[in-house]
């Protein structure tokens, strides 16, 4: 199923760096998009989610999405170690919450202190 | 964040036997579903389900798996005849509305061996 890719990394970063994550889908036909952050041994936890072109801003979070190129990004200013996990992009159809996610395959994050 | 409880958190069962994962529920939360993840692969939707009905369901909840709340219980995902390929991360996510932030638990991961 390759409706939804993102580059798993791994990816490794110095504390404070900006971060970049990003995922490609093919389907025109989602319109909500979200980012999850998963810790080891733990669930997908929500960061972000958007509905349609645009950007999003929740603290050093920044959620990016361009629907004509079929495309969303998340930035993470200021990173932490704390923000090592894997962080998985999603989306669905008509909705958004939990139902029928199309998720990608997760970029796992290391901050480096 | 509502903590979502998933029970057993590991399981290891023989090919050919029935397993039934659970999830404990808060009593707000109306929309449930089940997500799995292979090792390796992506999360994957699996079922969605409300008012002691399915609301949706994919092509992988085929007719081995089943799930059910009976009396405001436990939401349980049955597996009736497991597979080798059944092996992989179980997770439910709970939500208060079908378009609001669904909580992921933390996992059951089965082994079927």
């Amino acid at each position: 199923q390759k409706e939804v890719e993102q580059d798993p990394g791994p990816l490794s970063v110095p504390e404070g760096a900006i971060v970049s994550l990003n995922c490609t889908y093919s389907n025109s036909a989602f319109q909500y998009f979200m980012w999850y952050r998963q810790y080891s041994r733990k669930g997908p936890e929500l960061l972000m989610y958007t509905y349609s072109s645009g950007n999003k801003e929740d603290g050093r979070f920044t959620a990016q999405v361009d629907k004509s190129s079929k495309y969303i990004s998340l930035f993470i200013r200021d990173s932490q170690p704390s923000d090592s996990a894997t962080y998985l992009c999603a989306m669905n159809y008509g909705l958004s919450g939990a139902n029928n996610l199309f998720f990608g395959t997760g970029t796992r994050l290391t901050v480096i202190p | 964040e509502p903590e979502v409880t998933q029970t057993p958190s590991h399981q290891v069962t023989q090919m050919g036997q029935e397993v039934i994962l659970r999830c404990v529920p808060i009593s707000n939360h109306l929309y449930f579903y089940w997500y799995r993840q292979i090792l390796g692969q992506k999360v994957e939707f699996l079922v969605s389900f409300y008012n002691n009905e399915i609301s949706e369901k994919s092509e992988i909840f085929d007719d081995q798996f089943s799930v059910e709340r009976p009396d405001g219980s436990n939401f349980t995902l049955k597996i009736r005849s497991t597979k080798l390929e059944d092996s992989a991360m179980y997770f439910c996510a709970r939500a208060v509305k079908r378009n609001t932030e669904a909580f992921f638990g933390q996992g059951t991961r089965l082994t079927v061996v």
